[in-house]
């Protein structure tokens, strides 16, 4: 079954360091994976997706993430951090339910901590 | 556009009381979808639709229906709620219904059963 495994549970970096959010995917095909961000008390909002046009993918706000195959990664960087950044990072594989319908399977979340 | 909206944000029930949680898009979207968010866990389907008048179960469907008479609207009603319940629901709506097609979310439902 298709899944994503977030590594760690909560990041803390300072303002204008970089930004690592790592996920591993398992699936035995060329899957599409997307990062979502949700502030606090918000909805979720895309990042970016990688649907095998590219393996960088760049999203909004400075993000952007790296499809490795040999790896089984799709790690989420960016180069500087803001206070604004500070939010709950979803990692998202999606997959064909036994009915044909594309739902999405989501890892267990990043929360990234900021500090001035 | 609105994109997609949900109605209320928090919600505050008793044991065994219904009601129905409102979720309408404004994108024109053949695909919506419930889901309810854990802790810890992630997202888990709990109904879908593939259009106006064509819904099917997710993952955790046991406790909710839907039904979906419009494009736009995708209630999804607890019939008696229960602790178990408590989640902060989420709505989704997507244009293609294949794995590349973006999601787009709607705010959540904080709902507490007591």
């Amino acid at each position: 079954a298709q899944s994503v495994t977030q590594l760690d549970s909560h990041v803390s970096v300072s303002e204008g360091t970089p930004v690592l959010l790592r996920c591993n995917y398992s699936s035995s095909y060329s899957p599409s994976l997307f990062w979502y961000v949700q502030h606090p008390n918000k909805g979720l909002q895309l990042l970016l997706k990688y649907t095998s046009a590219a393996t960088l993918v760049k999203g909004i706000n400075g993000f952007e993430a790296e499809f490795k195959k040999s790896e089984t990664s799709f790690h989420l960087t960016k180069p500087s951090a803001h206070m604004s950044d500070a939010a709950e990072y979803f990692c998202v594989v999606s997959v064909t339910w036994h009915t044909g319908f594309q739902k999405l399977v989501f890892g267990t979340g990043t929360r990234l901590l900021v500090s001035p | 556009n609105a994109g997609v909206t949900q109605t209320p944000k928090f919600q505050v029930l008793k044991t065994g009381q219904s009601m129905t949680l409102q979720c309408a898009q404004d994108m024109n979207h053949e695909y919506m979808s419930w889901y309810r968010q854990d802790p810890g866990m992630g997202l888990r389907l709990i109904h879908y639709s593939v259009g106006a008048g064509i819904t099917d179960q997710g993952e955790v469907p046991n406790g909710y229906n839907v039904s979906r008479s419009t494009t736009e609207d995708f209630p999804l009603r607890l019939l008696s709620a229960a602790p178990s319940q408590t989640s902060v629901y989420f709505c989704a709506s997507s244009y293609e219904g294949v794995s590349t097609d973006t999601q787009y979310f709607g705010p959540g439902t904080r709902l507490t059963v007591l």
